[in-house]
């Protein structure tokens, strides 16, 4: 069974910065290229960033584009988010999930993690 | 950036038919997917590649794209159906993937 958990999340002051985390287990991480959406409180879904199964291609949202790193460590089954100089407008929960295919254009996001709430506030 | 858009909410009642559209300039041309997210809940992917279903979904759940609208129709609506959809496609070189703002379907 495919399972994905993020971790990392919290409240953090404008400015800051937060590591989120994504254990990946059920599948073979190493193949599959990997997402990070997120979703303001009450608002809908925005996606956020991008990273191929080689880590070859990454892309980002141009909210964060400059901002966050998005990163991933194959051997330990892990996706990471490094998000840096934190905006209120970043609050919300921030799903993993994994992408199918490698980008080429019809690929969408077939299994999901639960989340990770993050609050930026002073 | 490619913008897709959706109804805010849409009403139907038990065992009638519910149609939510996602408009977008030759979406057609694109390949569209559909999640649906219940309360406190993760997105679950119902529909992908404009009309297949996942393992476990329930035929109920169908997808089509033609032209500017695409649309995710749920047959014989139950009351565990209600919850927010959200279309997606493949967007331009500055935002990778895009979703539609999100429907509210509301069982009545």
């Amino acid at each position: 069974e495919v399972q994905l958990v993020e971790s990392g999340g919290g409240l953090v002051e404008p400015g800051g910065s937060l590591r989120l985390s994504c254990a990946a287990s059920g599948f073979t991480l190493s193949s599959s290229s990997m997402t990070w959406v997120r979703q303001a409180p009450g608002k809908g879904l925005e996606w956020v960033s991008a990273i191929s199964s080689g880590s070859s291609y990454i892309y980002y949202g141009d909210s964060v584009k400059g901002r966050f790193t998005v990163s991933r460590d194959n051997a330990k089954s892990s996706l990471y988010l490094q998000m840096n100089s934190l905006r209120a407008e970043d609050t919300g929960i921030y799903y993993c999930a994994r992408v199918t295919g490698q980008f080429g254009g019809d690929d969408y996001f077939d299994h999901w993690g639960q989340g990770t709430l993050v609050t930026v506030s002073s | 950036s490619y913008v897709v858009t959706q109804p805010p909410s849409v009403s139907v009642a038990p065992g009638q038919t519910a149609r939510i559209s996602c408009g977008g300039n030759n979406i057609g041309s694109k390949s569209v997917h559909w999640y649906q997210q219940k309360p406190g809940q993760a997105p679950v992917l119902v529909v992908y590649d404009d009309t297949d279903r996942p393992s476990g979904i329930p035929e109920r759940f169908s997808g089509s794209n033609s032209g500017n609208t695409a649309t995710l129709t749920i047959s014989r609506v139950e009351a565990g159906d209600e919850a927010d959809y959200y279309c997606q496609v493949w967007g331009t070189t500055s935002d990778r993937w895009v979703f539609g703002g999100g429907t509210k379907l509301t069982v009545l």
